[in-house]
């Protein structure tokens, strides 16, 4: 039984560049979020997805990354252009319905801009 | 906003002995989660609890909605119970809102 897989487990980048970050949440879920986590700032809420629509886009997120759920099995995040501050692990998580059950987590994506 | 405050932000227990987490809601919250960070990073369940208590081996926890608080006992403490603790708490929408967390250390 799968968990939420993430790819690519680390991820280094030039400053400017674009990067591309994956997730195929747990089968069957319907509900994805992305969030960063930071040592300063904790877990912060980026995109949420409730069956492929998008519900939440990031806020103070929105200008530089950008998330999509091109089918229900499968989600990216792209972060375009990439800025040094932008260095964190990225996690996404799902869960079969938002408010009553279990958040399950991947392992996260550990990204370094140079 | 929505916070959460956990406490304590450290904690070191010596194998055998236990102690309690606690997180405080400013606001009351539907639901609480309670993770571990592995030493993987990765974030792993413990406890969801949308009212009430459970336990689950050596670890308890407990969520009063209406007190706004959760707790997370942890007994008979061992080695590999080390590692950083979260809650998470489901507000009212789809909204998570975690913790700072609380790294425990276990030592002999």
């Amino acid at each position: 039984d799968a968990g939420v897989t993430q790819t690519p487990r680390h991820e280094v980048a030039e400053k400017g560049q674009t990067i591309i970050l994956k997730c195929e949440p747990v089968s069957g879920h319907n509900d994805l979020f992305w969030y960063r986590q930071t040592k300063i700032q904790g877990l912060e809420l980026l995109s949420y997805f409730r069956s492929k629509s998008l519900m939440e886009d990031g806020g103070a997120f929105k200008d530089r990354f950008k998330a999509e759920m091109l089918n229900s099995s499968f989600s990216t995040l792209k972060i375009q252009p990439t800025e040094p501050k932008d260095s964190a692990v990225y996690l996404c998580a799902s869960s079969f319905r938002q408010s009553a059950e279990t958040l399950y987590f991947g392992s996260g994506t550990r990204l370094t801009v140079l | 906003g929505d916070q959460v405050e956990q406490s304590p932000s450290a904690l070191s227990l010596h194998e055998g002995t236990g102690s309690a987490l606690r997180c405080n809601f400013t606001t009351t919250m539907r639901a609480v989660q309670w993770f571990r960070k592995n030493s993987r990073g990765s974030l792993i369940n413990l406890f969801y609890l949308a009212s009430g208590t459970k336990e689950n081996g050596r670890l308890k926890s407990a969520f009063d909605s209406k007190e706004r608080y959760s707790t997370l006992h942890i007994r008979d403490a061992q080695l590999e119970d080390s590692g950083t603790y979260f809650c998470a708490a489901r507000t009212g929408g789809y909204k998570v809102v975690f913790g700072s967390g609380t790294r425990l250390l276990v030592s002999p």
